[in-house]
């Protein structure tokens, strides 16, 4: 089956942008959606379907790929911002869908 | 509003089985596949398993392949997940999560998640 492999820590400064990667092969084959969790919350999702936001998704949220690798960036950080994301795809191995590990994101 | 939610705290013995279930409300629970992820104290979120709008299709990760079930029931809008021969590394918290896909674009994404169901397994 296949991976998908994120940094387990990105860090940035208030008001500075800040890029969240996930690389994978399958990433070459299907788009990839984002999830943000904070402490002792469910995860919410911020990107789907290439670089679409749910209704009250701040628009400093984007997502692109570009080979085996997605980004989720965020235009200007948010002190609220503070959270693990999580990539999600389908797996190339029969019907079968993954995360990546998570990255924690920390504003400065 | 559009909402999934799901059973209380579960503390079971190893070697028990649990049963977590998941109620949906404000959207059309026969037009969707539900999946469930887990999440166990301090670590990431993993995939588990998916069932298919009428029930009769499931699927799951390999590692969970031959200890659970999932089923539904569209009188209620309520999905099942039924976990067996429990141990400690089970001690998680569980999510239920509605799937959408665009087959044209090859994307896919959980929307909404329930509250999430802790189970602890301990002797």
């Amino acid at each position: 089956s296949s991976e998908l492999t994120q940094d387990p820590t990105v860090s940035g400064a208030l008001g500075q942008t800040v890029r969240i990667t996930c690389q994978g092969d399958i990433l070459r084959k299907y788009y990839p959606s984002w999830y943000q969790q904070k402490p002792g919350q469910a995860p919410v999702l911020v990107i789907y379907d290439k670089n679409n936001r749910p209704s009250g998704i701040p628009d400093r949220f984007s997502g692109s790929t570009s080979g085996n690798t997605a980004s989720l960036t965020i235009t200007g950080a948010q002190a609220e911002d503070e959270a693990d994301y999580y990539c999600y795809s389908r797996d190339s191995n029969g019907d079968r869908w993954m995360f990546g590990g998570g990255t924690k994101l920390t504003v400065l | 509003q559009v909402q999934l939610v799901q059973s209380g705290t579960e503390v079971k013995k190893p070697g028990a089985s649990v049963k977590v279930s998941c109620k949906a409300s404000g959207f059309t629970f026969t037009n969707h596949f539900m999946h469930w992820v887990r999440q166990a104290p301090g670590q990431g979120v993993e995939w588990v398993g998916i069932i298919n709008p009428s029930g009769d299709w499931t699927n799951s990760a390999q590692k969970f392949q031959d200890r659970i079930s999932m089923t539904r029931d569209t009188s209620t809008s309520t999905v099942y997940m039924e976990m067996r021969s429990l141990t400690s590394e089970d001690t998680a918290i569980y999510y239920c999560a509605t799937d959408h896909s665009n087959s044209d674009s090859s994307a896919w994404w959980l929307d909404p998640w329930g509250q999430g169901t802790l189970v602890i397994v301990s002797s």
